[in-house]
């Protein structure tokens, strides 16, 4: 089945620690996507990717990093410098930019 | 700034009945999309409809259609024959150009729609 995968569904932080979300797509889709959800909160852009070993900063990049080696890929690690991780981690693609982004299941971080 | 309003935090309808969640947006592109997008308690977004804004026709999915009204900048969406398994958030959504060339999706905060039995 083609679609977008994320993991873990759940993901714990100790305080210091630097955790990576993973996102993979087999749609071939060019441009990949990271977003988080905050209660009561639309989405806000992490990164996102419009092709492989490329990507730029969203909205909220501070405190987060990611990478884009693989098409198929782009995880995103929330670093010890974000200092309040806990939210709800959204990852999306799309053919390119100009096309309809599709989502992941999504991931939620908390922090021990 | 690039905004998307949606001044419904919660909207309730009964089963079978019709309700319209309202939206809008600024922009002074002349050319744009806008998205309605779903996220059931599973949270997964899922796509409801977009429209372009160089169609005048309004875009429709079976029970969902939008009301696009491009000079008052307003993006509303109808359910039609509400089902109980339309009750989820509801995301607007609107993709701008950004600095650096490429576009993203700008979304409001959200409408919580309950469908009652």
């Amino acid at each position: 089945d083609g679609g977008i995968t994320q993991s873990p569904k759940y993901l714990f932080r100790k305080e210091g620690q630097n955790v990576t979300l993973s996102c993979e797509q087999n749609l071939n889709h060019d441009a990949m996507y990271w977003y988080r959800q905050d209660p009561g909160q639309g989405l806000r852009l992490i990164y996102y990717s419009q092709i492989v070993n490329d990507f730029q900063k969203g909205d909220i990049a501070e405190g987060y990093s990611v990478s884009r080696e693989k098409k198929e890929s782009f995880p995103l690690t929330v670093t010890s410098a974000q200092k309040n991780p806990t939210a709800f981690y959204l990852c999306a693609s799309s053919i390119d930019d100009q096309e309809t982004q599709y989502f992941g299941p999504g991931t939620r971080l908390l922090v021990l | 700034a690039q905004t998307v309003t949606q001044s419904q935090p919660e909207m309730s309808v009964q089963e079978a009945e019709t309700v319209t969640l309202s939206c809008t947006y600024d922009t002074s592109e002349s050319d744009y999309y806008l998205f309605w997008y779903k996220q059931p308690p599973s949270r997964q977004m899922i796509l409801v409809i977009r429209q372009e804004a160089y169609k005048q026709q309004n875009a429709t999915e079976n029970r969902f259609s939008v009301n696009f009204q491009k000079a008052a900048k307003s993006f509303s969406l109808k359910i039609s024959d509400s089902q109980l398994g339309d009750a989820a958030m509801y995301f607007c959504a609107y993709r701008i150009l950004t600095q650096g060339g490429s576009e993203k999706l700008v979304f409001g905060k959200g409408t919580k729609l309950t469908v009652n039995p």
